[in-house]
């Protein structure tokens, strides 16, 4: 049973464009929701996590926005740049750290 | 700091073996969790072991088994390998519960 959906399934950016990538999940209990960058032969690498008692969370480049009552996240890179390309995976859990739920990934490219 | 160390990176094997996996999660880090990822399937929770006790278990065949020792070091065993066994395996690591879980590079496991 997929309880994360991902989309798109594959984004191309020119560079300084804004990336969006968007989540839905089904879920209610999950409580925790983080984002993770995987570049080809490594892990997943934690990029931005939100818990749904915030709306947004920024660090850097990167933005979460979450709606709780739509059962959505998504997250926003700002002035995206080629060594942003990567595999980005949404994910949820009842327990941060344990028992990760992954959407499919978005494959994203930035154009120089 | 040290990450999460995954041995070996790479494997080869025959269907019907069997393999051991091995992960080395940061100092510190008392939970152990492992995932699969596929082309097809994604991300897949495996299990997850705290201070050496299995606390979850995802949707896989009994041929998958973990453990976790003393030290927190984890192992996880696939027995009578199958083709669709082959896959990218991956170890997280999170201080005891309700922290962000850290990937190690993983194992790629190929099941000729």
């Amino acid at each position: 049973q997929q309880q994360v959906k991902q989309s798109p399934q594959s984004l191309i950016v020119q560079k300084g464009g804004i990336s969006i990538i968007n989540c839905a999940y089904e879920n209610t209990a999950f409580d925790y929701f983080p984002w993770y960058q995987q570049f080809p032969g490594k892990g997943p690498a934690l990029l931005i996590a939100i818990r749904p008692d915030v709306s947004e969370k920024k660090e850097g480049r990167f933005t979460i926005s979450f709606n709780k009552s739509a059962k959505q996240f998504s997250l926003h890179i700002m002035d995206s740049q080629p060594g942003d390309s990567a595999t980005y995976f949404c994910a949820a859990s009842k327990v941060s750290g344990s028992r990760l739920t992954f959407g499919e990934g978005t494959q994203l490219t930035v154009n120089p | 700091k040290a990450g999460v160390t995954q041995t070996p990176r790479y494997l080869i094997k025959t269907r019907g073996q069997q393999v051991t996996l091995s992960c080395s999660p940061i100092s510190g880090h008392r939970s152990v969790s492992w995932y699969q990822q596929t082309p097809g399937q994604g991300l897949q929770f495996l299990f997850e072991y705290f201070s050496e006790t299995q606390r979850n278990k995802g949707n896989f065949p009994g041929r998958f088994s973990g453990r976790q020792f003393s030290n927190s070091r984890s192992e996880m065993n696939v027995s009578t390998l199958e083709l669709g066994d082959s896959a990218l395996y991956l170890c997280a690591s999170s201080r005891p519960a309700n922290t962000e879980a850290f990937f190690g590079q993983g194992t790629r496991l190929t099941v000729v």
